[in-house]
């Protein structure tokens, strides 16, 4: 199994709806982070968490919302689709003074 | 605040030659700096990290990067380019010290083609 598993892996759905997108790991890590992709723009960072209490906006937050469930679990709630949040997401998990470990992505567009 | 800069968005290169990706960080505290590749369709994978050890980093695949506080930079380089080297290329920056400050910022990304 992987250590960083996101559901769905590909999702379309129209605009105005709410998505979620769930994140979950194993690797025990305490620190987890949402990010987008864009070709051209690299990979932004929309929320992080350091823990259940903590979370903190990114560069991008405006339009998404985050719930940290549990140490292992970080969702990514979109309330009220747009087209231009269609993209690639990423969750990542980290332990203090380590690399990142990324899930697969979620593709998501939004028409 | 922290930030990455990556100059060229596209590098292309020939089978054998050397690769040169380019990356300047901005920190105002010693920062944590990371390689990332991503193959198409795939997530990321790191190549390389610097943690404030030795200053030259050796990574995966023949991969190595050097840290130049000086010039605040965190090259990657590969002496002989392979046809498996092409991907997009991501470098990332972190703060060294820890409580809130743990953000991890990256690039824009390096899109690396290698021609026969």
């Amino acid at each position: 199994d992987a250590d960083v598993t996101q559901t769905p892996r590909n999702r379309i759905t129209k605009t105005g709806k709410r998505i979620m997108l769930e994140c979950s790991q194993t690797k025990g890590h305490d620190r987890m982070y949402w990010y987008r992709q864009d070709p051209g723009l690299g990979l932004r960072l929309i929320y992080y968490s350091f823990d259940v209490k903590d979370i903190n906006k990114g560069e991008i937050s405006d339009g998404y919302s985050v719930s940290r469930q549990a140490q292992a679990k970080f969702s990514l709630s979109l309330e009220s689709a747009i087209p231009n949040q269609t993209a690639l997401y990423f969750c990542a998990t980290r332990a203090a003074g380590s690399e990142a470990f990324f899930g697969q992505g979620t593709r998501l567009t939004v028409v | 605040a922290q930030s990455v800069t990556q100059l060229g968005s596209h590098v292309s290169v020939s089978e054998g030659a050397l690769v040169l990706l380019r990356c300047n960080y901005s920190s105002s505290v010693p920062p944590y700096l990371f390689w990332y590749v991503q193959y198409p369709n795939q997530g990321l994978q790191l190549l390389l990290k610097y943690t404030s050890a030795a200053t030259l980093v050796k990574g995966i695949n023949g991969f190595e990067a050097e840290f130049k506080k000086s010039e605040t930079s965190f090259h990657l380089t590969k002496p002989s380019a392979h046809m498996s080297d092409a991907a997009e290329y991501f470098c990332a920056v972190s703060d060294m010290r820890g409580g809130s400050n743990y953000k991890l910022t990256f690039g824009k990304g390096t899109l690396l083609t290698v021609n026969p």
